[in-house]
């Protein structure tokens, strides 16, 4: 596919529980981004991984939030014990070098944790 | 920290009228690039624009120009022809052009464009 891919579309969950998020970035983009958007909000930055690390990891809220990107393509954003309060989209953007790179995003992950 | 603010929660416009979308921004750094994305009911956030600071010249895409004024920090967003498909959430974001610094873009709280036949 051409665009950043995102799955799944919609996820609900029960509080207490575990959540996987995927993110597909467009092929050949070595820089990787995943950001939350609450209702009303805009988006707020979380994470950023330039190819297998994390450049950048001060936006995650808490430890119970990690991504990973274990070979420098797919991402996971991973969220323990869920709270009501994680319920937002969360949008995950790639670009293809830093600095004067735009960013792309994905259609996002609707999360509702009930 | 940088932050960045858009004033207007919502704003109207007659379908082939012009409307300004404002947002200010603060920061102690002197080159950085501003964006305007779009975001349809779809979620997918959609670049509209983009101004690099150094650059005097306002950017312009089709029906779609910025008013970037440095000194004041703003960066307003002229669409001009609106159309029915220009109706959108609009947000502002600021990124830092500092090699070794963030490269997260930090965004204002969007405008709701809504564009009447």
């Amino acid at each position: 596919g051409a665009g950043v891919s995102q799955t799944p579309s919609n996820k609900v969950t029960e509080k207490g529980k575990y959540v996987e998020l995927r993110c597909d970035p467009i092929s050949g983009h070595t820089a990787l981004y995943w950001y939350r958007q609450s209702l009303g909000q805009g988006p707020e930055f979380l994470i950023y991984f330039q190819g297998t690390g994390a450049a950048d990891d001060s936006g995650l809220p808490n430890d119970r939030f990690f991504a990973v990107r274990p070979e420098g393509s797919v991402s996971t954003l991973k969220i323990q014990r869920t709270e009501r309060g994680d319920s937002a989209v969360y949008l995950c953007a790639s670009s293809s070098s830093t600095i004067t790179d735009t960013q792309y995003f994905g259609p996002g992950t609707r999360l509702t944790v009930l | 920290a940088q932050t960045v603010t858009q004033s207007q929660p919502e704003m109207s416009v007659q379908e082939a009228e012009t409307v300004t979308l404002s947002c200010t921004y603060d920061t102690s750094e002197s080159d950085y690039y501003l964006f305007w994305y779009k975001q349809p009911p779809s979620r997918q956030m959609i670049l509209v624009i983009r101004q690099e600071a150094y650059k005097q010249q306002n950017a312009t895409e089709n029906r779609f120009s910025v008013n970037f004024q440095k000194a004041a920090k703003s960066f307003s967003l002229k669409i001009s022809d609106s159309q029915l498909g220009d109706a959108a959430m609009y947000f502002c974001a600021y990124r830092s052009s500092h090699q070794g610094g963030s490269e997260k873009l930090v965004f204002g709280k969007g405008t709701k464009l809504t564009v009447n036949p």
